[in-house]
């Protein structure tokens, strides 16, 4: 049982480029989330889903793009990096009765030259 | 809107030292409460939670108490061990939408 999967673990992008973090979790989940963690910032919500087709926005969501096509995936997108969305991006995941415990990937390390 | 404070770290303790970790939140419903323990080079995992007033979670030896008075929810273990070394993250649901809201992180260092 894989749990929720993040790729790619590290990944450097020049400013203005586009690239899509991918979240996929094998556990069913309706839920599903994108966090960034800053130091001193602690997780900052970027979008969630709530099912399938469903997706809206959370405490940061400026410069990133979801979707949520199927259950299994909910991919980030940059459509065009800046050096402020240098961070450490998280996926989460949770189940319908999950009492809000989160699951999450191992996390993707992306730095902005 | 909803929000979590967090004791500023970094946390350095000597082996088997006393650890407590405070945690405030500002809600306008009854949240959940919840404490998320992230290891080295890992992803955030759940170390306890509290899902009501006056309740108590535990795990592997830490300790936290959903106080409604104090809106707090302060993590506490008697006996610390190096492998407790971790960054540690309060946290509140927000209800219905299930988003949770995180406060900073506070960064423990266990020596031996």
């Amino acid at each position: 049982n894989a749990g929720v999967t993040q790729t790619p673990k590290f990944q450097v992008l020049k400013t203005g480029q586009s690239m899509t973090l991918q979240c996929a979790q094998d556990m069913n989940h309706e839920y599903m989330s994108w966090y960034r963690q800053d130091p001193g910032m602690g997780l900052r919500l970027i979008h969630y889903s709530v099912g399938a087709g469903i997706t809206d926005q959370g405490e940061v969501p400026n410069g990133y793009n979801v979707s949520r096509s199927t259950t299994e995936d909910f991919p980030l997108r940059l459509l065009s990096a800046a050096p402020s969305q240098t961070s450490v991006y998280f996926c989460a995941s949770r189940g319908v009765s999950g009492a809000n415990v989160l699951t999450f990937g191992a996390g993707s390390r992306l730095t902005v030259l | 809107g909803d929000s979590v404070t967090q004791m500023e770290g970094p946390v350095t303790l000597s082996e088997e030292a006393f650890l407590t970790i405070n945690c405030t939140y500002t809600a306008t419903g009854y949240p959940s409460l919840f404490w998320y323990v992230q290891y080295p080079g890992e992803g955030l995992q759940l170390l306890l939670k509290a899902t009501k007033a006056d309740d108590k979670g535990s795990n592997k030896g830490f300790e936290a108490t959903y106080r409604k008075e104090t809106t707090s929810f302060h993590l506490e273990k008697g006996s610390v061990q190096v492998s407790d070394s971790a960054v540690y993250f309060c946290a509140l649901s927000d209800g219905a939408g299930g988003k949770l809201i995180f406060g900073q992180g506070t960064e423990l260092s266990v020596k031996p």
